[in-house]
């Protein structure tokens, strides 16, 4: 089971400001098989970036993924009102499917 | 526009069978390339993958619950639905189905909360 470890926990910053949020996969995601979503309270999941870099339909471009080996990270460049949330990484290169335990972006 | 709605029992009692049902419209389950999916979600919790129906139907179940899990496709009613057997207090989530393929879980119903409490 390839085991996903993000960080922060908790991330406080303020609207304009950079987030970059982190995922360490415990081992090599084939294919870099590895999707971001953002939660917010009451909602389902949205598919924000796919394949580790691909921006999902009609995600804002200030939206992006990156990798480096079993490191994975997505950075939100200049945060918005409404990009204070739950974010979660995901892998879906092997079974079974496994989620990382989320980073809250919240205002500071 | 693909959409996915799940319905079911939202209480159901320790120790008796979860039964929850995804209706899928605006596309077809038997669409190739795509797995059919449960997640869930513990009140203030992270997500947990239960498992999917491939559209070819087979299927893949977490370890953690696969002894308890059945998922399958009712193609006839563009369908798929989720059993869980034994359930506890600690199955007390919200329930997702979702869509998964190549480009991850792209599309998600809204979810629905299931308490098991006598």
């Amino acid at each position: 089971e390839i085991v996903l470890t993000q960080s922060p926990a908790i991330l406080s910053l303020s609207p304009g400001e950079r987030a970059t949020l982190s995922c360490g996969a415990s081992q090599s995601v084939t294919s870099n098989y590895l999707a971001w979503y953002q939660q917010k309270p009451g909602l389902a999941p949205r598919l924000l970036i796919y394949d580790a870099s691909s921006r999902a339909t009609d995600i804002p471009d200030r939206f992006s993924g990156s990798v480096s080996g079993t490191d994975f990270t997505l950075t939100i460049s200049r945060l918005e009102p409404e990009d204070f949330a739950v974010y979660y990484c995901h892998q879906y290169t092997s079974s079974p499917r496994t989620f990382g335990q989320g980073t809250k972006v919240e205002i500071k | 526009q693909l959409q996915l709605q799940e319905s079911g029992s939202g209480l159901v009692k320790p120790s008796q069978t979860l039964s929850l049902t995804c209706t899928v419209s605006g596309g077809s389950i038997n669409s190739g390339g795509y797995s059919w999916s449960w997640i869930r979600q513990p009140p203030g919790k992270g997500l947990e993958w239960i498992g999917y129906v491939y559209y070819s139907g087979s299927t893949k179940y977490n370890p953690s619950l696969k002894s308890r899990v059945t998922i399958s496709a009712d193609r006839s009613k563009n369908q798929f639905s989720l059993k869980l057997t034994s359930v506890t207090a600690a199955d007390t989530a919200v329930y997702y189905c979702a869509r998964e393929g190549t480009e991850g879980l792209d599309y998600w119903g809204q979810g629905t909360l299931v308490t098991v409490s006598s």
